[in-house]
C-alpha cells in the first residue's frame, strides 16, 4: 500500500526567504508520480506541481522546485522568495502509473510574515 | 480552462439522514473523484469514475454511494448521516486514469450533522 508522510506540521518563515517541506513516500511500484497542491485560506486546492518518477531531473514552476530523492523515498518543496500570498496548508500526494488513487500527506500549513 | 462546481456549499444534516452532494465540470474530462477531507487532515478518495455510468471503490466507500449520471456529473449520497459528523467533501476530474494526470479540484461542500 503507498503511504505518503509530511512529518511538518507547520512553519513560519519571513518574506522573500527560502522555505522547504518535506515529504516521505512509500510504495512498492517502480513508476509513480509525485505530486504538490496548495490548500488556500477559503479552501480552494490548487495544483502546483509533478514529478515523475523515472526523472532524474527536478521539476520546476515559477518560484516552485522540488528535490527529488529517489533512494531516500523523498520529495520536498522548494519556495524561494516567499511572498505573503504563499501562506496556505501544502500537501505532498503520490499515485503509481495505473491507478486512480492519488494518496496525501497530512499537510503542512505555512505562515508567510512580514 | 474549465470549472468545477460542487453544490450545495454547506450541508446541514441530521442524524441518520440520506443526505446528497452534486459536483460538475465542464473541463470535459473523463474521469471524476470523490474526497473527505477532516479537519486539519489530507483528503481520503470515497469514489470515483472513469466514465459515464462506471463507479470504482476508493478507500473510504462505506457509508456512501455514488452515481456517475453523465460525463459532466458525479453526485455522492451520504447514506446515513453520523451524528456530530463534520468534514469537507471535494470533487475533482481529471482527463483521464494515467497516473501523470493531474487532478482539478472544486471548492468543496462542507458537512455538519447535528
Amino acid at each position: 500500500a503507498q503511504k505518503v508522510t509530511q512529518t511538518q506540521t507547520s512553519i513560519s518563515v519571513v518574506e522573500k526567504t527560502t522555505v522547504t517541506m518535506d515529504c516521505v513516500y512509500e510504495t512498492r511500484d517502480s513508476s509513480y508520480f509525485l505530486f504538490w497542491y496548495k490548500q488556500t485560506a477559503s479552501g480552494e486546492i490548487v495544483f502546483l506541481i509533478r514529478q515523475d518518477s523515472y526523472k532524474k531531473e527536478n521539476a520546476t514552476v515559477g518560484h516552485y522546485s522540488l528535490n527529488f530523492q529517489k533512494p531516500k523515498s523523498s520529495i520536498g518543496l522548494i519556495i524561494t522568495a516567499t511572498q505573503i500570498e504563499d501562506s496556505a496548508v501544502y500537501f505532498c500526494a503520490m499515485r503509481n502509473n495505473a491507478g486512480a488513487k492519488l494518496t496525501f500527506g497530512g499537510g503542512t500549513r505555512l505562515t508567510v510574515r512580514p | 480552462g474549465g470549472i468545477i462546481t460542487q453544490t450545495p456549499k454547506f450541508l446541514i444534516g441530521q442524524e441518520g439522514q440520506k443526505l446528497t452532494l452534486k459536483c460538475q465540470q465542464n473541463f470535459n474530462h473523463d474521469t471524476m473523484y470523490w474526497y473527505r477531507q477532516d479537519s486539519g487532515k489530507g483528503l481520503r478518495l470515497i469514489y470515483y469514475s472513469i466514465t459515464e455510468n462506471d463507479l470504482q471503490k476508493g478507500d473510504l466507500s462505506e457509508g456512501y454511494d455514488a452515481s456517475r449520471e453523465k460525463k459532466s456529473s458525479f453526485s455522492l449520497t451520504v447514506t446515513s448521516a453520523q451524528k456530530n459528523e463534520m468534514a469537507v467533501f471535494l470533487c475533482a476530474s481529471s482527463p483521464l486514469l494515467g497516473g501523470q494526470d493531474t487532478q482539478y479540484f472544486g471548492p468543496g461542500t462542507r458537512l455538519l450533522v447535528l
